[in-house]
């Protein structure tokens, strides 16, 4: 079956570094995905890596996949309030949907 | 480069009336997708389209929902005899064609409300 689980809520300080947590079910996703969710707004595609990689690093996120738990994460460095938003898990197996996780919450404490 | 657009983005429709919502896909893209957000959820997908074409509309309910993806124009979600349990936010993606479906861009969405 196709399943996305995360935690729904993160709370951290600025400045430290955010790790967002996921599992998924499916073990023939060929992409995972991190999908960032601003209050009323749409989706934005931050990143997403292929299943045959293990990281995949672009500026202040790294994204870490362990194929053999089918664990995805998310970790954004130096977090800052404009990194408050939902961020949201997906996989897919590159042919038409997108599987979505019900998003983490990340709050930023000053 | 104008990316996915949608409207409107808010509409308010009364149990019974029809939803019409419209998407037009990022310049150069020829495959349209549509998600549904129920609150507090993640999204939901619906239906894949390419021009004049249903590729796959599983997650679409079988009454009173239709998707279309004309020749010209936008893509259109339509909703009729709206109930309460359709309030939702409702997005598009598109991708290239030459990606296939992995690469999807999403819209605005439309906030939809049934009173």
């Amino acid at each position: 079956g196709e399943d996305v689980e995360q935690s729904l809520f993160l709370s951290v300080r600025e400045g430290d570094s955010s790790v967002i947590n996921c599992t998924y079910t499916d073990s023939s996703s060929t992409y995972l995905y991190w999908y960032k969710q601003e209050p009323g707004a749409g989706l934005q595609l931050l990143t997403y890596i292929f299943s045959n990689m293990d990281m995949k690093q672009d500026q202040r996120l790294t994204v870490l996949l362990n194929k053999k738990d089918k664990h995805l994460s998310l970790r954004i460095a130096d977090t800052q309030t404009g990194d408050s938003a939902i961020y949201f898990c997906a996989e897919s197996m590159g042919d038409d949907k997108i599987i979505f996780g019900k998003g983490t919450r990340l709050h930023i404490l000053p | 480069n104008a990316g996915v657009m949608q409207n409107p983005r808010h509409l308010v429709r009364r149990r019974g009336q029809e939803a019409r919502l419209r998407c037009s896909p990022m310049k150069g893209h020829s495959h349209v997708y549509w998600y549904r957000q129920l609150p507090e959820e993640g999204l939901k997908f619906m239906v894949y389209l390419q021009k004049e074409n249903i590729i796959d509309e599983s997650g679409m309910p079988k009454e009173r929902f239709s998707a279309e993806f004309p020749k010209e124009g936008p893509s259109i979600l339509r909703i009729q005899q709206v109930v309460r349990g359709d309030s939702a936010a409702y997005f598009c993606a598109s991708s290239p064609s030459e990606t296939g479906g992995y690469e999807q861009y999403f819209g605005p969405g439309t906030r939809l409300t049934v009173t």
